[in-house]
């Protein structure tokens, strides 16, 4: 398996906390993902990185925002926390050339109460 | 709305059966890729074809592309129990920065 780890894996929190999730990968990979996942919504993009403090607007970024300092590590920020934002989220990594498949993190269960 | 729409939104096949699934598309992409995701699991990468490519294979899976159509197709070919789970088609759009965006997905069951 691609060395990608999601942090934390479970987490209830109430609304209007702030919350960081953490991906963290130790394969070198340029890009790196976060997407969240909802039934009948399939998986949608936040938010994206291109390079270290590259990133740019996925299609539902809005109530996140994202960090990259070092290659190693991709943090999804909700700001302040809504109900609507209680979802399965994923972290992937891709690399160029040749072999451009993402592998993705075993996800991040957030509810918000 | 999202780049990448599949179809059916359900399959339910018998073992043995051909499975195929489809895939649409709204702009201009460098390469289309197919996932998996068992429950409750993360997606796990099945096969990718380039904007110059038509057809792959790999293994029991075939992908094709119609870029003027914008449109894929996967198949799985005799098709086994273990292959149920969801299916997603990916596309990286050209001149993002290698944005990937998915579809909602299909879900494949296949009955022993």
């Amino acid at each position: 398996d691609a060395g990608i780890t999601q942090s934390p894996r479970h987490k209830v929190t109430e609304t209007g906390t702030p919350v960081t999730l953490r991906c963290h990968q130790t394969e070198n990979h340029r890009y790196m993902y976060w997407y969240r996942q909802d039934p009948g919504h399939g998986l949608r993009l936040i938010h994206y990185s291109y390079g270290v403090k590259d990133t740019d607007k996925g299609e539902v970024s809005d109530g996140y925002s994202v960090s990259r300092s070092k290659t190693e590590d991709f943090l999804l920020t909700l700001e302040s926390a809504t109900s609507s934002q209680t979802s399965v989220y994923f972290c992937a990594i891709s690399s160029t050339g040749a072999f451009p498949e993402a592998f993705f993190g075993q996800g991040t269960r957030l509810t918000v109460v | 709305s999202q780049q990448g729409e599949e179809d059916p939104q359900a399959l339910s096949i018998q073992e043995g059966e051909n499975a195929t699934m489809n895939c649409s598309y709204k702009t201009s992409i460098n390469n289309l890729q197919w996932y998996r995701q068992n429950s409750g699991r993360g997606l796990v990468h099945l096969i990718l074809i380039r904007s110059n490519e038509r057809e792959k294979h790999s293994g029991r899976l075939r992908v094709t592309l119609d870029t003027s159509k914008k449109s894929s197709s996967l198949l799985i070919t005799a098709s086994r129990a273990a292959d149920t789970a969801s299916y997603f088609c990916a596309t990286d759009v050209t001149g993002a920065n290698s944005k990937l965006t998915f579809g909602k997905g299909i879900t494949l069951s296949v009955r022993p």
